[in-house]
C-alpha cells in the first residue's frame, strides 16, 4: 500500500520559532506538494517539488521555505512561524502518470501561539 | 488560471437519500484532469476518482457515480441511497495537462452529514 508519512500529527509552536514540517513517501514518486487547509478555503497550494532539488512556488509561498534533497522527502520551513500560519498542513505525492491519484498524508495541525 | 467551485458549503440528508455535489470549474487548457477526495473526520484525503478531459462517459463505482459533462464545465458527483459512514467533507479538484509537475487545483469542500 502507498504511503506519504508526515511526521507530527499536532504541533505547537511559539511565535518566531523555525519550524520544520517533515513529509516521506515510499512510493519512488517524483512530485510532492505542500497544502495548507484552511475552514471555507479549501486546500491552497504552498510549494510544490518535480524532482530532487527542484521547487516551484504554488498559490501561496510567502513565509515559507521548502527542500528537497531527497527523492522521499520534502520538508516545509516556516521559516519565522506567525500565528496567521496556524492551519492543517497536507503533504501529496504524485507519480507522474497512470490514473491514479495524489496519495495524500494525514495532516499536521500546527498552532503557533 | 484554474479555478474549481464547490457552491454547496454544507449539505445535510437522511440515510438512504441520494445526494448530489455540484462542482464546477474553470481552465484554458484543452487537456486536464479531475479529481474527487473524501475527507473524512480522521482528516486524511482519500482519493475516489480521476478523469480525463477526453473521457466524457460517465462513471459509476457502487453507490457512486460521477457526471462529467464538458460543455458545462460540470464533474458531479452522486452518492446513492446514502449512509452515515458517508458523512465527510468532499473535494473537487482539477490539474493540468502535465503529468509530472501539474499543480492539483481544489474547490472549498462540501461538508456532507448523513444522518440515521
Amino acid at each position: 500500500d502507498v504511503k506519504v508519512t508526515q511526521s507530527s500529527r499536532y504541533l505547537v509552536k511559539r511565535t518566531g520559532e523555525k519550524v520544520f514540517l517533515e513529509c516521506v513517501q515510499d512510493m519512488d514518486h517524483e512530485n510532492m506538494f505542500w497544502y495548507r487547509q484552511d475552514p471555507g478555503l479549501g486546500l491552497r497550494l504552498i510549494y510544490f517539488s518535480y524532482d530532487v532539488k527542484m521547487k516551484e512556488k504554488g498559490d501561496i509561498p510567502e513565509g515559507y521555505s521548502v527542500s528537497r534533497e531527497k527523492k522521499e522527502r520534502f520538508s516545509l520551513i516556516l521559516e519565522s512561524a506567525s500565528t496567521n500560519q496556524t492551519s492543517m498542513y497536507l503533504c501529496a505525492s504524485f507519480p507522474g502518470g497512470g490514473v491514479y491519484g495524489y496519495t495524500f498524508g494525514s495532516g499536521t495541525r500546527l498552532t503557533v501561539v | 488560471a484554474q479555478k474549481v467551485t464547490q457552491a454547496q458549503t454544507e449539505i445535510s440528508v437522511v440515510e438512504k437519500e441520494d445526494v448530489t455535489l455540484d462542482c464546477v470549474y474553470e481552465t484554458r487548457d484543452t487537456t486536464y484532469y479531475l479529481f474527487w477526495y473524501k475527507q473524512p473526520p480522521s482528516g486524511e484525503l482519500v482519493f475516489l476518482i480521476r478523469r480525463n478531459s477526453f473521457d466524457e462517459q460517465n462513471e459509476i463505482s457502487g453507490r457512486y457515480s460521477w457526471n462529467f459533462q464538458k460543455s458545462t464545465s460540470s464533474f458531479n458527483f452522486t452518492i446513492t441511497a446514502s449512509q452515515v459512514v458517508d458523512s465527510a467533507v468532499y473535494f473537487c479538484a482539477l490539474s493540468g495537462p502535465r503529468t509530472s509537475g501539474s499543480r492539483l487545483t481544489f474547490g472549498e469542500g462540501t461538508q456532507l452529514t448523513v444522518n440515521p
